[in-house]
């Protein structure tokens, strides 16, 4: 499959646990962000997103956190499986911009 | 199936060798872009779209050219290739720029 990233930080969590992956965002400007799930051989997958008037909103499994004081963005993905290995990443966007990708986790599911 | 497709998934190239990638989307978008993903860097924009006839840079723009001469339709050129765009590179699509973005599957070039 295809190496979308040879340094990052890696998470590694057992089977059925809860993983939390957290982005630092870099614009206080930023309004909207999305969680994407990129799998070994396949380009980047929406997850979840969430608009800066909200601080929490949740998916199925998924919920993403926004902390505007601090520019931090997480997701929590409840009950981890096999499948959820993968690396995530966050996007920003600003009014007018484009969206900016953080560099990404890799979430590693053990058996 | 709402789709972006590009072509070729792989494609290994010599320096100088002009090569087009293709970006095909389905669902009507307006808005299209072109990424470059390498290790550690995440994903850098080259091009996007914001409409048929309009196109402007992103992030890394040099050493390619695009062009949207039909809503579906976004091709990456690489008129002169050199071994700095040896990359993995993405197209994108979505209904806006306020929207999510629709990912195809990446076409992985090597420039020798």
């Amino acid at each position: 499959g295809e190496s979308v990233g040879l340094h990052l930080p890696t998470l590694s969590v057992q089977e059925g646990d809860n993983s939390i992956i957290n982005c630092a965002y870099s614009n206080s400007a930023s309004d909207y962000f999305i969680w994407y799930k990129q799998e070994s051989g396949k380009g980047p997958q929406f997850i979840i997103d969430i608009r800066s008037n909200m601080d929490k909103r949740q998916g199925q499994r998924v919920t993403v956190l926004l902390n505007k004081t601090v520019k931090h963005l997480s997701l929590q993905i409840a009950a981890t499986q096999p499948g959820d290995s993968a690396v995530y990443f966050c996007a920003e966007l600003g009014y007018g911009q484009n969206f900016v990708f953080g560099p990404g986790t890799r979430l590693s599911v053990l058996p | 199936e709402a789709q972006v497709t590009q072509n070729p998934r792989y494609l290994i190239t010599v320096t100088g060798k002009k090569l087009t990638v293709t970006c095909s989307q389905n669902m009507n978008h307006e808005y299209m872009s072109w990424y470059r993903q390498d290790p550690g860097l995440g994903l850098r924009q080259i091009y996007y779209s914001m409409n048929v006839e309009v196109t402007d840079k992103g992030d890394v723009p040099e050493g390619y050219k695009v062009s949207r001469k039909e809503k579906r339709n976004f091709p990456l050129i690489l008129e002169s290739p050199s071994p700095n765009q040896t990359s993995l590179y993405f197209c994108a699509s979505s209904f806006s720029l306020n929207s999510p973005l629709h990912f195809g599957n990446g076409t992985r070039l090597t420039v020798t």
